[in-house]
């Protein structure tokens, strides 16, 4: 079942901070995050895993409640390049080892 | 260092019509991933392979087929294009559920 993301789009001035965050109903065993810009292909931003261990772009930081099957990103002091579309990419365990992806949160960031 | 390459980037074809999509990567993964992004969506998976000699069904597989040819290259075929399928193709590969690398995409148009 995919994850809802929120806000589905946000628009925030150079500088300003944007949390965007993904739920699950599903019991979780990671949660991938990912920017893509028009055009482009996802780019890799941040896994958190089940038990604590994240890893990931140095200035983006995100958070993982496992009781919760939640996930937020954090994105402090925007700057213009932060604009795109941000997914989550959740995994529910086991040996498939796939993400189901949320429908995105399209951030836009203006001088 | 490519990463994933995919080919063709741009493709039409007509209802009914068949085409083989490529992806290759060169980072020595052992999974490799299909998705379809249509307009304003998110990344549906399609089928994936999680080793060399194994693929599996993932949330959209009807209409298409796949072969994981080698530990490199996952193609996507489609038996008989419908324009339903108009959508952009991305292939991903990963080591083991760590971080998943997409390549360039294909988008295809079926008139």
């Amino acid at each position: 079942q995919q994850p809802v993301q929120s806000p589905q789009a946000v628009i925030l001035r150079e500088g300003e901070d944007a949390v965007i965050n993904c739920s699950s109903s599903k019991a979780l065993y990671s949660v991938h995050w990912y920017r893509q810009k028009h055009g482009e292909a996802p780019v890799f931003l941040m896994i958190l895993l089940k038990g604590g261990e994240q890893k990931g772009h140095e200035k983006i930081s995100a958070s993982f409640n496992e009781k919760k099957q939640q996930s937020s990103l954090y994105l402090t002091a925007s700057q213009l390049s932060y604009s795109g579309t941000y997914f989550c990419g959740t995994e529910a365990g086991g040996s498939a080892r796939q993400l189901t992806f949320g429908s995105g949160t399209q951030l836009t960031v203006l001088p | 260092n490519a990463g994933v390459t995919q080919t063709p980037k741009f493709q039409v074809l007509k209802t009914g019509q068949s085409m083989t999509l490529q992806c290759a990567q060169d980072m020595n993964h052992n999974s490799m991933y299909w998705y379809r992004q249509d307009p304003g969506m998110g990344l549906r998976l399609i089928y994936y392979s999680a080793s060399e000699g194994t693929t599996d069904k993932g949330e959209v597989p009807n209409g298409y087929n796949v072969s994981r040819l080698n530990k490199r290259e996952f193609s996507l075929r489609l038996e008989s294009a419908a324009p339903s399928q108009t959508s952009v193709y991305f292939c991903a590969s990963s080591e083991f559920g760590d971080t998943q690398y997409f390549g360039p995409g294909t988008r295809l148009t079926v008139l």
